[in-house]
């Protein structure tokens, strides 16, 4: 089945750049419609969508963090990443990886349908 | 930006009991609402799209229903694997905003 897996730094310093890398198993990220999500959870708290890479590498980022993201695709490495700039301590989450797929009921509906185990990042001198 | 408010935040009840948990939209999506479970330590799952679909794999005592800016998630008869917190997702438009989450404790 098709597997995603965080990985990178677990702890940046303030006013660098967050680099994170979703490597994905079992399934091409090139292959199909699909959209590539970033999604973050600081501790006890609650979900928040950073931003999304469509198959045709077309983007869509959370206005909140827009001046700040990049997320981008290696198909040749089957993998996609988020970049967060002139991080601060706000910065620090549980940082997921998720699939995207439209579900058709009548319409298509989107929905993250396969996500990672997520990585912690942590952003302290 | 589409504001989703979930209530209520938290809420305790036995195994067995019938669970509804309600999403408010701050204008209409349509059916554009899922709904993810989040155990402790664990990636969110998801369970419904369109805002009353299960998804494959989900429990059958799961169900949604709702449209519009209105909508809830009911369990029928909570099990012990169920307690875990429970958000929902407006797919509207972006940002795809969450609600603040929903935790079911044990009574």
């Amino acid at each position: 089945q098709v597997q995603l897996q965080e990985s990178g730094p677990g702890l940046v310093k303030p006013s660098q750049t967050l680099s994170l890398t979703c490597t994905v198993s079992n399934y091409s990220i090139s292959s199909a419609s699909h959209y590539w999500t970033w999604i973050r959870q600081p501790a006890g708290k609650g979900l928040e969508w950073i931003g999304r890479i469509y198959t045709t590498g077309s983007t869509n980022y959370n206005p909140s963090l827009e001046s700040r993201v990049t997320i981008s695709t290696d198909t040749s490495k089957n993998h996609f990443s988020l970049k967060l700039s002139s991080v601060t301590a706000a910065d620090t989450a549980v940082y997921y990886c998720a699939r995207g797929a439209d579900f058709w009921s009548g319409n298509y509906y989107y929905a993250m349908d396969v996500w990672g185990q997520g990585t912690t990042v942590t952003v302290s001198s | 930006d589409v504001q989703v408010t979930q209530s209520p935040s938290s809420l305790s009840a036995s195994v067995g009991d019938r669970v509804t948990i309600t999403c408010r939209a701050s204008q209409s999506i349509g059916r554009y609402l899922n709904w993810y479970q989040q155990k402790s330590g664990k990636a969110p799952k998801l369970l419904i799209y369109a805002a009353s679909n299960l998804h494959s794999g989900a429990p059958s005592s799961f169900s949604g229903s709702g449209s519009g800016t209105n909508f809830t998630l009911t369990i029928s008869s909570l099990q012990p694997e169920d307690f875990a917190t429970y958000y929902c997702q407006q797919s509207y438009n972006a940002p795809r905003t969450f609600g603040q989450g929903t935790k079911i404790q044990i009574k």
